[in-house]
């Protein structure tokens, strides 16, 4: 296990379709984290899992939006309904429990809503 | 709305130049960690800080925090064009969720022979 993997690198949808995007994290991390990324901002938070447990959730992640960590190991985003404005880089990062500790991206998915 | 200033916007050297990339935030900061970001990819962690006073290096970037924790800075010795990129400063702040990290708008260093 070299990193945080995600998939797909990049994917193009049609408005009103449905997308999800996968995140396999470091396997010893069990904090797993998601962010949103548009043109010239730092990312911003989405929500957080600790094992399999959502722990919490940003206002910016609306009703379309669900994530998921069955078993605390991958994590799956899906977006419904999509819309233009959910266009963006999606990253996930994953860090251990312990403390202060950094956490490690992954490529991140770009997403474009067309 | 950012929680973190980063500045300058943007930074355009020669090779070999130093530079100098600072992040402040009005808040005191729990963690701060730098990244770097290559366009259209993922983040690449660089350096964590933690306590106030705090400074460490990797080969030829120094990051340090101020003792208040509310200032950091990234310098680059030397410049090469290996550098070039978005660095991004991202903060745990208290009160929040440990690892919740809130981010700048990032600094596109462009390196030019």
């Amino acid at each position: 296990d070299t990193g945080v993997s995600q998939d797909p690198r990049h994917k193009i949808t049609k408005r009103g379709q449905n997308v999800t995007f996968r995140c396999d994290p470091i396997s010893e991390h069990n904090r797993l984290y998601w962010y949103r990324q548009t043109l010239g901002q730092g990312p911003e938070f989405l929500t957080y899992f600790q094992n399999e447990a959502q722990l919490e959730k940003s206002r910016l992640l609306s009703d379309r939006f669900s994530a998921e960590r069955p078993k605390g190991s991958f994590s799956t985003l899906e977006i419904q309904r999509t819309e233009q404005g959910d266009s963006a880089m999606y990253l996930c990062a994953s860090s251990f429990t312990q403390g202060v500790t950094e956490a490690f991206f992954g490529q991140g998915t770009r997403l474009t809503v067309v | 709305s950012q929680e973190l200033e980063q500045s300058p916007q943007s930074l355009i050297v020669q090779e070999g130049k130093n530079l100098t990339i600072n992040c402040t935030s009005s808040k005191t900061l729990y963690g701060l960690y730098w990244y770097k970001q290559k366009y259209g990819e993922g983040l690449i962690f660089l350096m964590m800080l933690q306590k106030g006073g705090e400074e460490k290096s990797h080969e030829k970037i120094t990051a340090k925090l101020d003792e208040k924790k509310q200032q950091s800075s990234l310098h680059i010795t030397a410049s090469q064009p290996s550098h070039a990129g978005i660095y991004l400063c991202g903060a745990d702040r208290r009160g929040s969720t440990l690892g919740r990290l809130y981010f700048g708008r990032g600094t596109q260093l462009t390196v030019w022979p």
